[in-house]
């Protein structure tokens, strides 16, 4: 069974400048994660999709962050502008949905704002 | 709010056998889980406690007390390629049902 796919793997930008990050989930899984891990921390979930709705965005910094599930399956992460401070690992994760399921990480994304 | 905690970084010896433990307090408690993450790599699940007790698997083992708010992971027969971070994360089912994570422990197995 193929696992949760992320692309690119490293990016580095300048700061203001824009970024996407795409997440493809394990196949058949409805509840998919991003979070967003600081070198040294734990991860720290900025949004939760089931399906293609929003279950929680509480902790998205939707002034420059945004990100989409339209059709349920793949999901993109965007940041505009970026700032020094988004420099961190932006992990995805997926999981089948339901009150004790286990999530599944990808490799994650390396981002680089300088 | 949430507050999860585990020591920051651990050393143990090939072979010997390793406790990490992990304290919390939540507004709610739906399952406790460990993570593995080597360096530069995704957390890989480990175990998953829901009930008080001892939960093992192989070399590896997680234990839970709920009115303790306390878990530790248990790794036995230490290998070098046990060297990772070990994240603890609760599932609080206020809100979302969200993971809440530490800060990981830093565990470095030396010969």
């Amino acid at each position: 069974e193929a696992g949760v796919a992320q692309s690119p793997r490293y990016k580095i930008i300048e700061k203001r400048q824009s970024v996407a990050f795409w997440c493809n989930p394990i196949s058949g899984h409805a509840t998919l994660y991003w979070y967003q891990q600081i070198l040294g921390q734990g991860p720290k979930l900025l949004i939760q999709f089931q399906n293609n709705g929003v279950v929680d965005d509480s902790q998205l910094p939707k002034d420059r962050f945004s990100a989409e599930r339209l059709k349920g399956v793949d999901s993109t992460l965007k940041i505009q502008p970026a700032k020094l401070e988004d420099s961190a690992v932006y992990l995805c994760a997926s999981s089948l949905g339901g009150n004790a399921d286990t999530q599944y990480f990808g490799p994650g994304t390396r981002l680089t704002v300088l | 709010g949430q507050n999860i905690d585990q020591p920051t970084e651990m050393t143990a010896t090939e072979g010997a056998i390793v406790q990490i433990n992990c304290t919390y307090q939540t507004s709610g408690f739906n399952g406790l889980f460990w993570y593995q993450q080597h360096a530069g790599e995704a957390p890989t699940f480990l175990s998953y406690n829901v009930l008080d007790g001892l939960e093992e698997k192989g070399r590896f083992s997680s234990f839970l007390s709920r009115s303790k708010g306390y878990s530790y992971l248990l790794l036995k027969e230490l290998q070098m390629k046990d060297s990772a971070s070990y994240l603890c994360a609760v599932r609080d089912p206020t809100g979302a049902n969200n993971l809440f994570f530490g800060t990981g422990t830093r565990l470095t197995v030396i010969p």
